[in-house]
């Protein structure tokens, strides 16, 4: 594809429920980062994979968070139990293996009502 | 434990004039020390990088200065224009373990026309 494609662009949810954020990388892209930005901060790093690689979790603010990534395609990262404070923009971003420039998509704003 | 502190937070420039922004890291062990730009309703973009080997790097009216003993890089953007209205984040690339970016809070910048 032309870039990175994240899906829905906006989610409202009432708390308590689950959520499903879903990420396409750039074709061909290896590495696929999460990223939570709340209102008017920086990025805060959630989640790192690359290639068959076991992914980097160590920014997983709990264990209501994972991430899952099939070979180098889709990724999902799942909010079980949301809270009012999940509420932000997940952005994901992707890169090639050897390249260390990131490629974003325009991020999924979620609020937890 | 924040590794990343970057300022300021906000800058109001006058069209024409010179924008600087500063980051400053705690650990050593980064490679890569990019900017990014981010506009409303968008993911962040690459603007500029620099390796630690350099000292400075230009692009345009863009330019990184790094100063590796005092673990500080800086980007400077000459000429400002209206259209250089965004947020800015520093977000160096960690070696330990895997490859992880360090995004700094972001400097709001606003260049007045």
């Amino acid at each position: 594809g032309a870039g990175v494609s994240q899906s829905p662009s906006n989610k409202v949810t009432e708390k308590g429920k689950d959520v499903e954020l879903r990420c396409d990388p750039i074709s061909g892209h290896t590495a696929l980062y999460w990223y939570r930005q709340r209102l008017g901060q920086g990025l805060e790093f959630l989640i790192y994979f690359q290639g068959n690689s076991a992914p980097d979790k160590s920014g997983l603010p709990s264990d209501r968070f994972s991430a899952e990534r099939t070979g180098e395609s889709v990724s999902t990262l799942t909010i079980q139990r949301t809270q009012q404070e999940d509420s932000a923009v997940y952005l994901c971003a992707s890169s090639l293996a050897k390249e260390k420039k990131l490629f974003f998509g325009s991020g999924t704003q979620l609020s937890v009502l | 434990q924040q590794q990343v502190k970057q300022s300021p937070q906000s800058l109001i420039v006058q069209k024409g004039g010179i924008s600087i922004i500063n980051c400053a890291y705690e650990n050593t062990a980064f490679d890569y020390f990019p900017w990014y730009q981010q506009f409303p309703g968008k993911g962040p973009a690459l603007l500029i990088a620099i390796r630690p080997d350099v000292s400075e790097k230009k692009e345009g009216r863009f330019t990184i200065s790094f100063n590796k003993s005092a673990k500080q890089f800086s980007l400077h953007i000459m000429d400002s224009q209206p259209g250089d209205s965004a947020t800015y984040f520093c977000a160096p690339r960690a070696t330990s373990g895997t490859y992880k970016y360090i995004f700094g809070t972001g400097t709001r910048l606003k260049v007045l026309a």
